[in-house]
């Protein structure tokens, strides 16, 4: 199993242009999470899917948008990138149910720098 | 809502040393509770977790946590700090139901001296 993978690794936008952050998970997960690390902030959550076809919000989900068509897939849109989403992006999965359930899996990352 | 709150933003032991990392939460409702670790330029990986079973959690590389209901705690503990344990450390809480939204600190970074 590849487990979480993100693509891009690295990524430089200029303010006001749009981009596509790739996650993908081979685990069979429902449960996927978008997260954004910030020095001295630890991980907010900023998007979050329970199964395909169903999102909701969470703490920090001004300027993205996400979809949820496959379970393996889950992408985060930066609409219109800004400098203060300079950050490092994680994605996550985990189980819905079962033994270990409440553990989630994390993807390697991804650092945006908004000009 | 729940919390955490890491003391310490870095912390600083000699190879060999007794390693302690502070977590203190807060919870409406009897939590889960988690400890990750992230390697530099690396996602998070889980360490240990207390889901309400055993109060002494034992986790991967020697690291154990203890849940302290009456302080609200949930430290974490190495006998013997190694080279390899530099990195930083994440405290988070979960209040369960449904999907679990899982609240960080805002992590610790551990250094250890030769």
């Amino acid at each position: 199993n590849a487990g979480v993978t993100q693509t891009p690794k690295f990524q430089v936008l200029k303010t006001g242009q749009s981009m596509t952050l790739q996650c993908a998970q081979d685990m069979n997960h429902e449960y996927m999470s978008w997260y954004r690390q910030d020095p001295g902030m630890g991980l907010r959550l900023i998007h979050y899917s329970v199964g395909a076809g169903i999102t909701d919000q969470g703490e920090v989900p001004n300027g993205y948008n996400v979809s949820r068509s496959t379970t393996e897939d889950f992408p985060l849109r930066l609409l219109s990138a800004a400098p203060s989403q300079t950050s490092v992006y994680f994605c996550a999965s985990r189980k819905s149910s079962g033994s270990s359930y409440n553990e989630q899996f994390f993807g390697p990352g991804t650092r945006l720098t908004v000009l | 809502a729940q919390s955490v709150t890491q003391l310490g933003s870095h912390v600083s032991v000699s190879e060999g040393a007794l390693v302690l990392l502070r977590c203190n939460y807060s919870s409406s409702v009897p939590p889960y509770l988690f400890w990750y670790v992230q390697y530099p330029n690396q996602g998070l990986q889980l360490l240990l977790k207390y889901t309400s079973a055993a109060t002494l959690v034992k986790g991967i590389n020697g690291f154990e946590a203890e849940f302290k209901k009456s302080e609200t705690s949930f430290h974490l503990t190495k006998p013997s700090a190694h080279m390899s344990d530099a990195a930083e450390y994440f405290c988070a809480v979960s209040e369960g139901g449904g999907y679990q939204k899982v609240t960080f600190g805002t992590g610790t970074k551990l250094q250890v001296i030769p």
